[in-house]
């Protein structure tokens, strides 16, 4: 069956420093990639949208890499800030299936 | 409005009832999806319509659940028979072409239901 995994449910890492968070695939073949970003109570925010045949993205301090050898998405936020800390999602579609998300990353960037 | 309004916020039920969560999408968007998110989950897809019609149901997880857009803006998701499980989060979304390609989802706040 599909699935995506998110590397880890939880990341903490220091202000200023570059997020770093994975998401694999398996038994799936995404004609496109998005990522998320959901606050407490809130629902997800599109950051950012990646295709097939693009290996990079970028959008002001946010980067998204889509590696469709080895079933991977990189999504990366350089100069963390505490204002970045949430949940990051990722979304697969293949063009004629809804979009399927991952558990999500809980990011905390400690001041 | 301005974007995707879900109400209510909050609904508490007593296990047996019927309730109705309403979703109001943005102006102008087609296509609208409903999405379950339990606690510590992503999003799961329930249905999705384009216009009026649901085309893509696959996501219901029984026949308690229905879901309506009859003039192809407001969207109702119907759940009878309310079980305890049917508590989590619910996400209405939408966009102006199918989010499952080139377009990206806007979502609302959510409905938070508790089935007690």
């Amino acid at each position: 069956s599909q699935k995506i995994e998110q590397n880890s449910e939880a990341l903490n890492i220091q202000e200023g420093k570059t997020a770093t968070l994975t998401c694999n695939y398996t038994n799936y073949s995404p004609a496109y990639l998005q990522w998320y970003r959901q606050d407490p109570g809130r629902g997800p925010v599109f950051l950012l949208l990646i295709r097939e045949n693009e290996k990079e993205k970028r959008k002001e301090r946010l980067k998204v890499t889509f590696d469709t050898t080895l079933k991977q998405s990189l999504f990366h936020i350089t100069a963390s800030q505490p204002a970045d800390s949430a949940t990051y999602l990722c979304a697969l579609a293949s063009g004629n299936t809804p979009l399927v998300f991952g558990k999500g990353t809980r990011l905390s960037v400690i001041a | 409005g301005a974007g995707v309004s879900q109400t209510p916020s909050n609904k508490v039920t007593e296990k047996g009832k019927y309730v109705e969560l309403r979703c109001d999408p943005i102006s102008g968007h087609t296509a609208l999806y409903w999405y379950r998110q339990s606690l510590g989950q992503g999003p799961e897809f329930l249905i999705y319509f384009q216009g009026t019609g649901a085309a893509d149901d696959s996501g219901l997880p029984n026949d308690r659940f229905f879901a309506v857009r009859p003039e192809g803006s407001v969207s109702t998701l119907k759940i009878q028979r309310t079980e305890r499980g049917d508590s989590a989060v619910y996400l209405c979304a939408s966009s102006l072409g199918w989010a499952g390609g080139n377009t990206e989802a806007f979502f609302g706040q959510g409905t938070r239901l508790t089935v007690v």
